[in-house]
């Protein structure tokens, strides 16, 4: 089976740097990726790893370790809007798991 | 907008009450997924269509049937559900089938509430 662990929730302060963390087990791994859910909203596709390394996606940049069975996302510049659900989804065995999500909350 | 959309966004039901949930996606995509989604919980995989073709039903109850009638609508009929049945419901779809790691467009969901 596939185990995905985020931690829950995150408070930051507009302007800040956020990093959230994602760490996985499974077999066969091809691929992770991070969705943004805004509350009442559809996830939104936010990057995709699947080689080591850094993807930078203008203020928003996600990270893999295939070896740790870790990847980050980290936010630059926190804006109001970036306050939301992050999701960490990871595909292994040809199937996609996700995490529990974790609730970034950014204040004035 | 995802190009995803489903109908209603809100439904409240009755334990013996039969209703079905919508789905159309406008992006030509080949494959279609349900999700639930409750409250502290990872998104629950429920059924995938490629090529409107039934390719896995992930131990779903019977109360909940899906139906997919071409490869840009699909509907989840309810019936005699429970209160724990109550979550987020979203569809998605993706360009290729099921079996290839692409990205999933969502739509945004139908909140239920079995009473």
């Amino acid at each position: 089976g596939q185990n995905i662990d985020q931690p829950t929730e995150m408070t930051a302060t507009e302007g800040a740097i956020v990093q959230i963390n994602c760490t996985y087990q499974t077999s066969g791994f091809n691929g992770l990726f991070w969705y943004q859910q805004h509350a009442g909203e559809a996830p939104t596709f936010l990057s995709y790893n699947v080689l080591d390394g850094l993807e930078e996606k203008g203020r928003f940049s996600s990270f893999l370790s295939r070896s740790k069975g870790y990847s980050y996302l980290l936010l630059k510049e926190l804006q109001m809007k970036d306050s939301a659900s992050y999701l960490c989804a990871v595909y292994g065995n040809n199937r996609l798991a996700f995490g529990k999500g974790n609730q970034v909350v950014v204040i004035p | 907008e995802t190009g995803v959309t489903q109908t209603p966004r809100h439904l409240v039901m009755g334990m013996t009450n039969k209703k079905s949930l919508k789905c159309e996606q406008h992006l030509g995509h080949n494959a279609m997924y349900w999700y639930k989604q409750s409250a502290k919980k990872p998104l629950e995989l429920m059924f995938v269509y490629n090529f409107k073709e039934q390719t896995e039903n992930n131990s779903v109850p019977s109360r909940f049937s899906p139906e997919c009638p071409n490869s840009s609508h699909l509907f989840l009929h309810l019936h005699t559900l429970q209160p724990e049945d109550s979550a987020l419901y979203l569809c998605a779809s993706s360009q290729g089938t099921a079996s290839t790691n692409e990205k999933l467009f969502f739509g945004s969901g139908t909140q239920l509430s079995v009473l």
